[in-house]
């Protein structure tokens, strides 16, 4: 069975510090996919980012990165000098083998100005 | 392109009552699916479809059916709600399954009172 922990329920931090969500995975596929989701407080979800299994590659997009280790099944997001924009709820979600995305129980971010 | 459309956005119903969520995608997209989100639970994955005409169950399909009558709409019904069915159901689509990103419908607000 596939599934995603983010054991962080919620986060609070000051305009300009950084922040880590952290997501931690369970599956027995060997390739599998990653990814992460917004939800900002309008409500739809937002594609973040997707990566497959097979590349370990940090990747950076203007203030957020990714750290992908299959060592310790982690997909942790950072948020670089971070804004009152990026407070929302972020999903990590898994899928492998074909199957549907499953989801994390998120990760409430709130950014203070 | 509008995307994924859900109808509609908010509803109350009493307990016993039934109705139909309708979704519909203009991305020519094979999947659908519907989610529910919980507070503290994330998003879970109620019923599927990888085509027109089939329909598959996932995490939590009780109390709820579905149908695939045409491509780009996914039908999601509750014959006889009850208040454990209070959720905001997401409708999402992608172009085929595993690596596919899903994109999400605005989501819909049902209460049953």
């Amino acid at each position: 069975a596939q599934k995603v922990t983010q054991a962080q329920t919620e986060i609070s931090v000051v305009e300009k510090e950084d922040v880590t969500l952290d997501c931690v995975y369970e599956t027995r596929d060997t390739t599998y996919y990653l990814f992460w989701y917004k939800q900002p407080p309008s409500g739809e979800l937002v594609f973040l980012i997707r990566r497959n299994s097979f590349d370990e590659q940090n990747e950076i997009s203007g203030r957020y990165s990714w750290n992908f280790q299959k060592s310790t099944s982690s997909f942790n997001f950072t948020i670089t000098a971070s804004q009152v924009v990026d407070s929302a709820v972020y999903f990590c979600a898994l899928s492998g083998g074909n199957t549907p995305l499953v989801f994390g129980k998120g990760t409430r971010l709130s950014v203070i100005a | 392109n509008a995307g994924v459309t859900q109808t509609p956005k908010f509803r109350v119903l009493k307990t016993g009552q039934s109705m139909t969520l309708l979704c519909a995608q203009d991305m020519n997209h094979e999947y659908m699916y519907w989610y529910r989100q919980d507070p503290g639970m994330g998003l879970r994955l109620i019923h599927y479809s990888v085509g027109e005409g089939t329909t598959a169950k996932g995490e939590v399909p009780d109390g709820y059916n579905v149908s695939r009558l045409k491509k780009q709409n996914f039908l999601l019904g509750l014959e006889s709600a009850a208040p454990s069915q209070t959720s905001v159901y997401f409708c999402a689509s992608s172009y085929g399954g595993t690596p596919n990103e899903a994109f999400f419908g605005q989501g819909t607000r049902l209460t049953v009172v």
